[in-house]
């Protein structure tokens, strides 16, 4: 596709709700990342994914956070039993990122915002 | 261990004023410096990154920014604000960490232009 792109764009969850967040990376890109954006605040690391390859999950808040990404291209990020604290923009970007370059640039989706009520 | 701060969390200018946002980073190697943008329910967008070649980088929309080591500084400035500047504006640095670049964010400066 032209760009990252995430769905839903907005997602309002009962506490104690499983929600599950989509996100189609730009096609051909190798790195996908996930990043968690509170109000008023930058974009918090989560996790990065290699292709189907889960490289890092250090940024996961808690046991109640799982991601996948099993054919390399699409990803969800699935939070179980929502908690009001996990209200939150979750941004996704993918990268070519050859050879782990640091220059390379992340491309964003616009992101999917979740209110927990 | 890498970090970002972006002092003043909200800044207005007059539309045609100097825009300058100011960015000070930390960081254990020498590092990979990114500006980015972010428009009201959008993701981020790329302005300009620094890359260890020219200090003064040339962005999108006349922004550039300069690196000054000495300062651990990285300023993002456009000499003529417009209305459509307004929007929230983020520095990030880059370090490798296992093979892929780990970007941390600062926590972000509104931008607001007052016709």
């Amino acid at each position: 596709g032209a760009g990252v792109s995430q769905s839903p764009r907005y997602k309002v969850a009962k506490r104690g709700q499983d929600v599950a967040l989509r996100c189609d990376p730009i096609s051909g890109h190798v790195s996908l990342f996930w990043y968690q954006q509170a109000l008023g605040q930058g974009p918090e690391f989560l996790t990065y994914f290699q292709n189907e390859a889960q490289l890092d999950k250090s940024g996961l808040p808690s046991d109640r956070f799982f991601a996948e990404r099993p054919e390399g291209s699409v990803s969800t990020l699935k939070i179980q039993r929502t908690q009001q604290e996990d209200s939150a923009v979750y941004l996704c970007a993918s990268s070519s990122n050859f050879r782990g370059r640091r220059s390379y640039e992340q491309y964003f989706g616009p992101g999917t915002r979740l209110t927990v009520t | 261990a890498q970090s970002v701060t972006q002092l003043g969390s909200h800044v207005s200018v007059s539309e045609g004023a100097l825009v300058l946002l100011r960015c000070n980073y930390s960081s254990s190697v020498p590092p990979y410096l990114f500006w980015y943008v972010q428009y009201p329910n959008q993701g981020l967008q790329l302005l300009l990154k620094y890359t260890s070649a020219a200090t003064l980088v040339k962005g999108i929309n006349g922004f550039e920014a300069e690196f000054k080591k000495s300062e651990t500084s990285f300023h993002l400035t456009k000499p003529s604000a417009h209305m459509s500047d307004a929007a929230e504006y983020f520095c990030a640095v880059s370090e490798n960490s296992g093979g892929y670049q780990k970007v941390t964010f600062g926590t972000g400066t509104k931008l607001q232009v007052i016709p």
